[in-house]
């Protein structure tokens, strides 16, 4: 089946830092990832589309300058925390679809802890 | 825009009992149905999904059912065990939002021995 990896699971960083993480789709190319980010007990929610060779496309409330998306190959994207704060600590989590039939395959997620 | 409703928000079965979980969406422009797992600090795992042109799917213990009139669509998943409990999601996508997936809030499924 398809694999999507992200890296790294976990990062604990002090707040005004920056943060990246990746997602790579090991065994299928991405034409559009995604990236979610989901509090405790929660759904997830769409923070941005990110399409290959072109800008990311952001959720409403969600700041672009905040969040850098860079999709640069058609196995890689990668989400920048920029000077990161307590309340960006949550849980983020990529996907990628397939190209052929259209199912989003999610990664396992990082664990972002900013003190 | 699209909305999806979940309902249980928890389910608790006896072990080797099935397990019923509800879907409603809003748009009938939706064409594609997905189910996802999801185990404590994991990301969503896809388990099953349905497109508009089917009424019906099954793989082994879990199948899934829609109602394109009704816009509602379920997960069933039969002789459950204890591995099976988890935090289940439904979500509907369309070519209208981009093939965007919209999320219920998920059901918390526990399964007892």
């Amino acid at each position: 089946g398809a694999v999507v990896s992200q890296h790294p699971s976990w990062v604990i960083c002090k707040s005004g830092t920056s943060v990246k993480i990746e997602c790579r789709s090991l065994d299928f190319q991405a034409t559009t990832m995604f990236w979610y980010r989901q509090f405790p007990k929660q759904s997830l929610m769409l923070m941005a589309t990110s399409n290959e060779g072109s800008k990311a496309t952001y959720e409403q409330g969600v700041e672009k300058d905040k969040f850098l998306i860079n999709h640069a190959s058609l196995t890689l994207s990668t989400l920048t925390v920029t000077s990161a704060h307590p309340e960006d600590s949550s849980f983020y989590i990529c996907s990628a679809r397939d190209r052929g039939w259209g199912e989003q395959f999610f990664g396992p997620g990082t664990r972002l802890t900013v003190l | 825009g699209e909305n999806v409703e979940q309902h249980p928000s928890t389910l608790s079965v006896q072990e080797g009992d099935s397990a019923v979980i509800k879907c409603t969406y809003s748009d009938s422009a939706s064409n594609y149905f997905p189910w996802y797992k999801q185990e404590l600090g994991k990301g969503p795992q896809l388990i099953i999904d349905i497109r508009s042109n089917v009424g019906e799917k099954k793989d082994q213990r879990i199948a899934v059912t829609l109602n394109k009139t009704a816009k509602h669509f379920s997960l069933h998943i039969t002789e459950t065990q204890p591995e099976d409990s988890a935090v289940y999601f439904c979500a509907a996508s369309g070519q209208e939002y981009g093939n965007k997936l919209v999320f219920g809030a998920g059901t918390i499924l526990r399964v007892k021995s």
